[in-house]
């Protein structure tokens, strides 16, 4: 069955940056676009980008341009998402979910990675 | 003005019908997208439940049941989630989602109580 594992949850201080893995199995990796997405406590859904894992293409939010990063290992069948110059207000669960290139068919989510961002 | 608009809150008896509604800012006409909806449940990520384009573009989610259905109101510039035979384990968050402007949007979101 398909499945994508994240790692787990993370505290940082702002200004650091956190990397967050999503395994997938199940399914052929390089066939589905990976994208990553935030909800804050008790907030709405945020998209923040999506990566091609075959190509290594990615897109990004205009809202993260220049702090975030998505990059893959396909030996491992893993996406990761680096964000950079964390502030408090990136305290979210993060998911990864994927979908079939050029569709909003988000069909299957990473149990999500709470990241704090706390001095 | 928020790119897409939901109700914060909706209300609706067991067995009964809900329609909750996904308004796209003046400007953005509702014809030309998809919409997409999901349903969220506390401590639980999202789940894909449709996406409506017209009556003969559309697509359910995978196990969704067909209690679930979408559809536009044009003269509102709005899509609609409607969910018939209302269940208690639709009590959820429901958000509707449209790719625009290279980014994928989505709205605040529904809380829909069963009662």
């Amino acid at each position: 069955q398909v499945q994508l594992v994240q790692s787990g949850a993370e505290v940082k201080k702002p200004g650091a940056s956190v990397k967050v893995s999503c395994k997938a199995s199940g399914y052929t990796f390089t066939s589905y676009d990976i994208n990553w997405l935030r909800q804050a406590t008790g907030q709405g859904l945020e998209w923040v980008g999506w990566m091609n894992p075959k190509s290594g293409n990615t897109g990004y939010a205009q809202k993260f341009q220049g702090r975030v990063t998505m990059t893959r290992d396909t030996s491992t069948y893993t996406a990761y998402m680096e964000l950079s110059s964390l502030r408090s207000e990136d305290t979210a669960v993060y998911y990864c979910a994927r979908n079939y290139p050029e569709t909003g068919n988000f069909d299957h989510w990473g149990q999500g990675t709470l990241v704090t961002v706390s001095s | 003005q928020a790119v897409l608009t939901q109700p914060s809150s909706l209300s609706a008896s067991p067995g009964a019908s809900a329609s909750l509604t996904c308004t796209l800012r003046s400007g953005i006409n509702v014809g030309t997208y998809w919409i997409y909806w999901f349903q969220q449940k506390p401590g639980s990520p999202p789940q894909f439940l449709l996406k409506y384009k017209s009556d003969s573009d559309n697509q359910q989610g995978s196990g969704v049941p067909s209690r679930f259905s979408g559809s536009k109101d044009a003269s509102a510039n709005a899509g609609i989630l409607l969910i018939s035979g209302l269940q208690s384990e639709d009590e959820a968050d429901y958000y509707c989602m449209i790719w625009h402007s290279s980014t994928w949007v989505f709205g605040g979101g529904t809380k829909l109580t069963v009662l």
